[in-house]
């Protein structure tokens, strides 16, 4: 079957570094997105890999594996307003995103 | 317009009573897709439209969930005879176009069942 895991939740301090991970398993393969959902609000994109390596984005990082089946969002230089959930997701070869449940981000002072 | 529009943005209805849920892609995206999210939960799939080829509805849960994309543009996703395990976020998103590019959200709809 298909599947995304994803933890459930991360607590991390501003100005820090935080990696969320994320490991995948698609009936083929056609990219990973991160994307990223305050509360309340739609997902907005931030990243997508198909090609292993780290895809670097301002403050934000996205690496992939294929052979692991394993990304992570990298995010430096925490600030409060990055507390949200962010959502990995995995394209099969139908091109259908396949989404994990999401990992809800605390940012601490 | 600008982005993705839906509406309502909340609706609360009695169980048994059809509901219908509206979103407005970006204009020029050929591909719409609804999705429904609930609580702690990750985005499960519906269905999508992509040009004016037969939608891929895989994803409707049941005969209840149906859905229409008129003139290629604005979609209304039905719920018939709603039960309380309707009750989720839906959400609708387009893009460019079917395959690996971004897709923009709207803000969704929180149906609620009582």
């Amino acid at each position: 079957g298909q599947n995304i895991d994803q933890p459930t939740e991360m607590t991390a301090t501003e100005g820090a570094i935080v990696q969320i991970n994320c490991t995948y398993q698609t009936s083929g393969f056609n990219g990973l997105f991160w994307y990223q959902q305050h509360a309340g609000e739609a997902p907005t994109f931030l990243s997508y890999n198909v090609l292993d390596g780290l895809e670097e984005k301002g403050r934000f990082s996205s690496f992939l594996s294929r052979s692991k089946g394993y990304s992570y969002l990298l995010l430096k230089e925490l600030q409060m307003k990055d507390s949200a959930s962010y959502l990995c997701a995995g394209m099969d070869s139908n091109y259908q995103l396949i989404w994990g449940a999401g990992t809800k981000l605390i940012i601490k002072p | 317009g600008a982005g993705v529009s839906q509406s309502p943005s909340n609706k609360v209805t009695e169980k048994g009573k059809d509901v219908e849920l509206r979103c407005d892609p970006i204009s020029g995206h050929t591909a719409l897709y609804w999705y429904r999210q609930s609580l702690g939960q990750g985005l499960e799939f519906l269905i999508y439209f992509q040009g004016n080829s037969a939608p891929d509805k895989s994803g409707l849960p049941s005969d209840r969930f149906s859905a229409e994309r008129t003139g290629g543009s604005v979609s209304t996703l039905t719920i018939q005879r709603t039960q309380q395990e309707d009750s989720a976020v839906y959400l609708c998103a387009s893009s460019l176009y079917y395959g690996n590019t971004e897709a923009f959200f709207g803000q969704g709809t929180r149906l609620t069942v009582v």
